[in-house]
């Protein structure tokens, strides 16, 4: 069975400064993970994937996450936030069999800060 | 292309009255979602389609819900008869096998 972790329900940083939202997944076959944004009265809007290429991911907005196998992780990072930012944001993984069946964490409340 | 496009946008209804939930999925995705959202409970996987067909329902909640896909571009998600409980943000998602899902905007349904 597949399972995600978020770390954190809510992330506050200042504009300007690192955004880190924390996910570790498990996965007993090579996963397929995801990061999607929320924006509020939205849909989820996929940001970036991780489908056994480069470890690190590069997605819209300036986003980027590392896959690091060793640790079970799938951390997003953005340099610098911007108040355009704030919005909720899901860690998911995929499994490669018929369908692709997603999961998806609970959520990661993005607050950003002038 | 116009996404993936879910009506209605908010439904409000009486106890016990049948919603239809319906979604258009982007044209050539093999694969389609209906999730539920609601604060206690984050995201639920309902029920998934590939190729039309059927794959795990083991989501749905009780037989009180039902989903069809009787073609490629059209699914129908139904709950018959509807609850308070079943008042959520529902959404359905497209994607080709592999890829990240493309997700609508949602239907916001409210039972009173």
């Amino acid at each position: 069975a597949q399972s995600v972790t978020q770390l954190g329900s809510h992330v506050s940083v200042s504009e300007g400064a690192l955004v880190l939202l924390r996910c570790n997944y498990s996965s007993s076959v090579p996963p397929y993970l995801f990061w999607y944004v929320q924006y509020p009265n939205q849909g989820l809007q996929l940001l970036l994937k991780y489908t056994s290429a480069a470890t690190l991911v590069k997605g819209i907005n300036g986003f980027e996450a590392e896959f690091k196998k060793s640790e079970t992780s799938f951390h997003l990072t953005k340099p610098s936030a911007h108040m355009s930012d704030a919005a909720e944001y899901f860690c998911a993984v995929s499994d490669r069999g018929g369908g692709f069946k997603t999961i998806f964490g609970a959520g990661t409340r993005l607050f950003v800060k002038a | 292309d116009a996404g993936v496009i879910q009506s209605p946008r908010h439904e409000v209804t009486e106890m016990g009255q049948e919603v239809t939930l319906r979604c258009k999925p982007i044209s050539g995705h093999n694969s389609l979602f209906w999730y539920r959202q609601t604060m206690m409970r984050g995201l639920e996987l309902l029920i998934y389609f590939n190729n039309n067909v059927p794959i795990d329902d083991s989501g749905m909640p009780e037989d009180r819900f039902s989903a069809k896909m009787p073609n490629a571009s059209f699914s129908t998600l139904k709950i018959q008869p509807s609850e308070p409980r079943d008042s959520a943000v529902y959404f359905c998602a497209s994607s080709q096998t592999g890829n990240g899902y493309t997700f609508g905007s949602g239907t916001r349904l409210t039972v009173v």
